[in-house]
């Protein structure tokens, strides 16, 4: 199964860039990579996605290395809102259907 | 749109009873997921459903029933609770296809004593 590594937690300065690191080198050529992240008691919720390139939306940045065995999530100014879980996922090809394949996150801690 | 909706919030359950846990969306998806959350860690796919009538298992079925008989209903029933049951279990949908994202309700939690 495709698995994502991911440090357990960071720490950052409110206002100050973040940059969330994901390893993922069993990935295959037709996994995309999934950026959700998880509030205090709320379900997950979808930041960003990507297949080769770097990404951009108004939440976040995707940045895919070449090899496409790692990315990193870049949240450009961190608030005290986006104090949250992170989890990097593959969308992998699994008996037929694409399906999510969870690990357990980066807690990130935004710092007043 | 309310999106994706779950009910109830809480509930307490004895070992050997059973409940169904209910879930709605009415955004037209053909896909809906049945996950559970144990304290600390990710979410881990009980059963899936990629259309009405269409159910298969994910990493963690046993104990756990599904069925699908219109789009916007995936009820997951549990048969038997256990107390390795306790978890939080959540529901998303999404559309079909390999770059769509899921939308995830707020979430069941639930104690089995």
């Amino acid at each position: 199964d495709a698995k994502t590594t991911q440090p357990n937690s960071m720490e950052s300065n409110e206002e100050e860039p973040v940059h969330l690191p994901c390893n993922h080198s069993t990935i295959s050529g037709t996994d995309y990579i999934h950026w959700y992240r998880q509030l205090p008691s709320q379900g997950p919720e979808y930041v960003i996605h990507g297949l080769t390139s770097n990404v951009n939306n108004r939440m976040a940045s995707l940045a895919i290395a070449e090899d496409r065995k790692s990315s990193t999530l870049i949240l450009h100014r961190a608030t005290l809102r986006d104090a949250a879980v992170y989890y990097c996922i593959l969308r992998a090809l699994t008996s037929g259907t694409y399906k999510y394949i969870f690990g357990t996150g980066t807690r990130l801690k935004v710092l007043a | 749109n309310a999106g994706v909706t779950q009910t109830p919030k809480f509930r307490i359950l004895k070992i050997g009873q059973s409940m169904t846990l209910q879930c709605t969306q009415d955004m037209n998806h053909n896909y809906m997921y049945w996950y559970r959350q144990d304290p600390g860690m990710g979410l881990k796919l009980i059963y899936y459903s990629v259309g009405a009538g269409i159910t298969d298992k994910g990493e963690v079925p046993n104990g756990y029933n599904v069925s699908r008989s219109t789009t916007e209903d995936f009820p997951l029933r549990l048969e038997l609770a256990a107390p390795s049951q306790t978890s939080v279990y959540f529901c998303a949908s999404s559309y079909s296809g390999r770059k769509e994202t899921q939308y995830f309700g707020p979430g069941t939690r639930l104690l089995v004593l």
